[in-house]
């Protein structure tokens, strides 16, 4: 069974670029044909998805974030990853890596992000 | 890109009441709905796939109805384990996904 788990600094400064990584573990994500992507929710506040990347290496990105958005894979490491750029306040919340396998989302436990100087 | 709405917002109920949670997309995307519950601190739990089709494993208290635009969740009897956020998310456009932005149901 596949699962998920989030890394990475959990205080980024105001104009600097926030960078998570997925480790996928229980099996090989190029065993997998699945959309692996990046969900957040700000402190008390709803789900927005951020965007995915397909195995075979397509991404598709939120609108709204596309301009500051890189999602990426790095299948023999087995973990993709989240770069963010120019972030502000706004971009506090909580993080969680997903992967779509045909008709639910299986999340990671989520880790929070805080943008603060 | 495809809205999601809900109502209410928030709504306190007891243990026992029967509870109904709407969500609305803004073009029709036949079944292609699940719903979420979220507590605290956890990422979301998978009750309801494809707008009626229950997860495996979760309470049958818990169901779903709906297609086209407009869905509904229903919860039979209150449980006290169930009060916390819930979330439609609709998956017809893929992976373009949105999500509804959440009911809170606490206690009465």
């Amino acid at each position: 069974q596949l699962q998920l788990q989030e890394s990475g600094p959990g205080l980024v400064k105001p104009s600097e670029t926030l960078s998570l990584t997925c480790t996928v573990s229980g099996d090989s994500m190029t065993n997998n044909n699945y959309y692996w992507g990046w969900i957040r929710q700000p402190p008390g506040k709803g789900l927005e998805w951020i965007g995915s990347v397909y195995t075979g290496g397509s991404t598709y990105y939120n609108p709204s974030l596309k301009s500051r958005v890189t999602i990426s894979v790095d299948t023999s490491k087995n973990q993709f990853s989240l770069e963010l750029t120019s972030v502000t306040a706004a971009d506090t919340a909580v993080y969680f890596c997903d992967f779509w396998s045909g008709f639910h989302i299986t999340w990671g436990q989520g880790t929070l992000v805080t943008v603060s100087s | 890109d495809i809205q999601m709405t809900q109502s209410p917002s928030s709504l306190s109920a007891s243990v026992g009441d029967r509870v109904t949670i709407t969500c609305r997309a803004s073009q029709s995307i036949s079944h292609y709905l699940n719903w979420y519950q979220q507590k605290p601190g956890n990422a979301p739990k998978l009750l309801i796939h494809g707008a009626s089709r229950l997860q495996s494993g979760v309470s049958s208290r818990f169901s779903g109805s709906g297609s086209g635009t407009d869905f509904t969740l229903t919860i039979s009897s209150l449980q006290p384990e169930d009060f916390a956020t819930y979330f439609c998310h609709q998956t017809y456009s893929t992976p373009f996904f949105t999500f509804g932005p959440g009911t809170k149901v606490d206690i009465k």
